[in-house]
């Protein structure tokens, strides 16, 4: 069935460092992939998209490509603040068909020092 | 995008009891999920609800122990019944609009069993 793995965490970084946290999926077609943020004590939120090969998402200094020959979905950033510490979920979903539900990879932390 | 709201936003219960967790969209939406994400882990989905019938369950979920309900397109309630400390979790409302290839998270219900 379809899935995403991401990298294990934690990661930890110091301010203004360059991230990255890989993320590959397996699933039949070519699904909507999307990275989702959780900060300490909230709810999920929407960090950014791509609805096709190719496509790149970005969002507050957050980018990744939709890479259907390698599977992957990878996160970067190349300037890191303090308060980018959160736990980072790859997602993916399907446009059509199916129930729209989404598939999680296990969520990688990512912890900022000053 | 859609505003999700939960309530309560946490809970601390004993052993036995029963739990009802409401999530109220601010617009109409096509389809309403339950997720649960217990200490630690990613996001699992319980369940879609399903306006006007009958929830459709993932694998390891029954009715019994977690009945859902969809009265109308904004609004849905999960029940976590007959509770034990395995049961302690965050329990997140999700939405996906027609118009938006993404799902919009409550901010989640925290749940504590003694």
């Amino acid at each position: 069935g379809d899935s995403v793995t991401q990298m294990e965490g934690p990661v930890t970084l110091s301010e203004e460092a360059c991230l990255t946290i890989n993320c590959t999926y397996t699933a039949t077609g070519y699904p909507s992939l999307f990275w989702y943020v959780q900060y300490p004590g909230e709810g999920l939120q929407l960090l950014l998209k791509a609805t096709k090969a190719d496509d790149k998402g970005s969002n507050k200094g957050f980018e990744a490509t939709y890479r259907k020959e390698t599977t992957s979905f990878h996160l970067e950033k190349g300037s890191v603040q303090v308060s980018d510490s959160a736990v980072y979920f790859c997602a993916l979903s399907w446009r059509s068909g199916n129930t729209g539900k989404l598939i999680f990879g296990q969520g990688t932390t990512l912890q900022v020092k000053p | 995008s859609a505003v999700i709201s939960q309530k309560p936003s946490r809970d601390i219960c004993q052993r036995g009891t029963s739990l009802t967790i409401q999530c109220q969209v601010d617009s109409q939406v096509t389809m309403m999920f339950w997720y649960r994400q217990q200490p630690g882990q990613s996001l699992t989905l319980i369940a879609t609800a399903n306006q006007g019938s009958e929830a459709t369950y993932e694998s390891g979920f029954v009715i019994d122990k977690f009945p859902i309900s969809r009265p109308n397109l904004t609004f849905s309630t999960l029940t976590v019944s007959n509770m034990s400390p395995e049961d302690s979790s965050i329990y997140l409302c999700s939405a996906r609009t027609a118009s938006y290839n993404e799902q919009f998270f409550g901010p989640g219900t925290r749940l504590t069993v003694l």
